[in-house]
């Protein structure tokens, strides 16, 4: 499978809002509403945000958002904290238990 | 609390094996579907293998396939991962991480496997 395509960098002030898309094909994002957010600081394991598109694990804070049209899956960062600065990543599964990730985004708190 | 700890990464020629282990505690690792996912240096992050919670079904990434094996030991809360004829597009961070609600809610630090 090919890996989802995500920007490389997405940046934004605190307070402000950022959104991040994940591009894939039929065969993963739009085939199935099983799209996950993953945040990662430097030299941290991923830590799950979003699972089945928009549903946020019980901790993670109401400014992360999910949604999904198409092929396409966004990650909204609303209120966007310093802490906010991470890598991010978007994984979908892929059919016959096979999962892709993005490429990975790195946000910017300016 | 829910903990994973990878162990048995290290620097391995190329064609070597090398078997890479995870503990599982604070939860019922016999529920649950399990996942190996790695990091290659400065890049993103790779799906590698998963495993049913019976060990009855495995699934693998085309690259490694016939090459890897994930395995459990449910009575261990254990699970591993068999790399043989490893290369150096093997190298990364390799990661355990439990499943549910198909995605990964729970990972562990990760264990360095580097070949070279």
């Amino acid at each position: 499978q090919s890996a989802l395509t995500q920007p490389p960098s997405a940046s934004g002030s605190p307070g402000q809002s950022v959104t991040i898309s994940c591009t894939g094909t039929s065969s993963d994002v739009g085939g199935y509403n099983y799209v996950s957010w993953y945040q990662q600081r430097p030299g941290k394991a991923p830590k799950l945000m979003i699972y089945e598109v928009s549903k946020r694990p019980s901790g993670v804070p109401d400014r992360f958002s999910g949604s999904k049209f198409g092929n396409t899956a966004s990650l909204t960062v609303s209120g966007l904290q310093a802490e906010d600065e991470a890598d991010y990543y978007c994984s979908s599964y892929a059919g016959s238990n096979a999962y892709v990730f993005g490429t990975g985004t790195k946000v910017t708190v300016l | 609390e829910v903990q994973l700890v990878e162990s048995g990464g290290g620097l391995v020629q190329p064609g070597g094996s090398l078997r890479l282990s995870c503990a599982a505690s604070g939860f019922t690792f016999s529920n649950y579907w399990m996942t190996w996912v790695r990091q290659a240096p400065g890049k993103g992050l790779e799906w590698v293998a998963s495993i049913k919670q019976s060990e009855s079904d495995k699934y693998y990434e085309d690259s490694v396939k016939g090459r890897f094996t994930i395995s459990r030991d449910n009575a261990k809360n254990s699970l591993y991962l068999q790399m043989n004829s490893l290369s150096a597009e093997d190298t990364a961070v390799y990661y355990c991480a439990r499943r549910q609600n198909v995605a990964c809610d729970s990972w562990g630090q990760g264990t360095l496997v580097t070949v070279s």
